[in-house]
């Protein structure tokens, strides 16, 4: 079993929509977890840290489920600059500073 | 701020060749890494580097070789490139495990 999970898509939404993607990871002993977005052959860049509490930040929401190991990201009114593929990330424990990526979800917004 | 700067962006080699990726980073972080990218498959480390001359194997080191050469400076080596070798390579860098900046990429293409 890989240790991120995610739905790999893709997810095609029209502009507006609201869009949710999950992710299941296998070690309960990570602590720290994160969305990054990859645009087309673009590098990842981190689009926010996942807290306990739940954080949102503007349209993007992530919540975690310490519970049931699995965390959410919630995109609302989608635009059409949100199609990317969304990587889902948690920290590995065999390296303080080590983390295994999910191999993400594709999401294209259409007009 | 250049962040994390990688050479080549594109490479084609034959069987056999060698060549050498090189990465840098002007953010003073300790922590660097190389990661494959190949479709399906998500993003697969393969060797990181916790600090200047310290190296570890990651997921897929088979084939490769790493020199932290510096604080700045993480190169990456394939002594005998193979069809298998073809794929996006990503050069990372990170304080902790908050924050990956990442660097543009080198498409390889190995024939």
């Amino acid at each position: 079993r890989k240790e991120v999970e995610q739905d790999p898509g893709p997810f095609n939404v029209p502009e507006g929509a609201t869009v949710a993607f999950n992710c299941t990871y296998s070690n309960s002993a990570s602590q720290s977890f994160f969305w990054y977005r990859q645009d087309c052959r673009k590098e990842p860049k981190l689009l926010m840290s996942v807290y306990s509490s739940g954080n949102e930040d503007g349209r993007f929401t992530a919540q975690l489920n310490r519970a049931s190991q699995y965390i959410s990201l919630l995109i609302r009114d989608s635009k059409l600059s949100d199609s990317a593929t969304y990587l889902c990330v948690a920290d590995s424990k065999t390296s303080y500073d080590k983390v295994i990526f999910g191999p993400g979800t594709s999401l294209s917004v259409i007009p | 701020n250049a962040g994390v700067t990688q050479t080549p962006k594109f490479q084609v080699l034959k069987t056999g060749q060698s060549m050498t990726l090189q990465c840098a980073q002007d953010m003073n972080h300790n922590s660097m890494y190389w990661y494959r990218q190949d479709p399906g498959m998500g993003l697969r480390l393969i060797y990181y580097s916790a600090s200047e001359g310290t190296t570890d194997k990651g997921e897929v080191p088979n084939g490769y070789n790493v020199s932290r050469l510096n604080k700045r400076e993480f190169s990456l080596r394939l002594e005998s490139a193979a069809p298998s070798q073809t794929s996006v390579y990503f050069c990372a860098s990170s304080l902790t495990a908050y924050g990956y900046t990442f660097g543009s990429g080198t498409r390889l293409t190995v024939v």
